[in-house]
């Protein structure tokens, strides 16, 4: 597609059952990129990857949060046990390259936790 | 960790009026990028620095990189009522383990009153 796709759109679930969101990059894009945004800021840096490769995860806040681009496309960002502290947008962005390219961001996941 | 302070937090402002906002840093970046967000949809890159001392028109948008490589700023003129969103820097480091991620600042909500 013509820009960075992100599902689901929203998902609501219970506390302590796990989660997985999609992120699906610009066509051609080798990096790809998961931040977090709380209501109000800018997004936080969780992890990249350049094709399938998992460059830096110093932003998962924890073991519970892990992501996966096996084929170098499409990414998944998993939180297992969910709490309600991981209530957040989930946004996806990806670049054509890692050094000086600009990243495009999606729509975001709304994850709310109950 | 990095760190950058976006500045103002809010302005309203009249139609036709133009708009000033900055973003200063604790740590050098070789790249600066400022995001459109408008709600319900992600940061939309509006302009993208790469050099010190760059100043970059994209239409009625001027950003400048600066000359320290802690700083930019973004100046609408002109202003129009779809100029409302949320503005948002970002810097972007060369190297080290902070290398492919983006910092945001904490963005400035602009309203443009007719």
């Amino acid at each position: 597609g013509a820009g960075v796709s992100q599902s689901p759109r929203y998902k609501v679930t219970k506390r302590g059952q796990d989660v997985a969101l999609r992120c699906d990059p610009i066509s051609g894009h080798v990096s790809l990129y998961w931040y977090r945004q709380a209501l109000g800021q800018g997004p936080e840096f969780l992890t990249y990857f350049n094709y399938e490769a998992q460059q830096d995860k110093s932003g998962l806040p924890n073991d519970r949060f892990s992501a996966e681009r096996p084929e170098g496309s499409i990414s998944t960002l998993t939180i297992q046990r969910t709490e309600q502290r991981d209530s957040a947008m989930y946004r996806c962005a990806s670049s054509l390259s890692v050094s000086d390219a600009p990243q495009h961001f999606g729509d975001g996941t709304r994850l709310s936790i109950l | 960790g990095q760190q950058l302070n976006q500045s103002p937090q809010s302005m309203f402002i009249q139609e036709g009026e133009d708009v000033s906002m900055n973003c200063t840093s604790s740590s050098i970046f070789n790249t600066w990028l400022w995001y459109k967000q408008e709600p319900g949809e992600g940061p939309v890159l509006l302009i993208a620095l790469y050099k010190a001392g760059e100043l970059t028109s994209n239409g009625r948008l001027t950003a400048q990189f600066g000359i320290t490589r802690k700083d930019s700023f973004l100046n609408i003129s002109a202003s129009i009522p779809s100029d409302v969103g949320i503005y948002f820097c970002a810097g972007q480091s060369a190297g080290g383990t902070s290398y492919g991620k983006l910092t945001f600042g904490q963005g400035t909500i602009l309203t443009v009153h007719p």
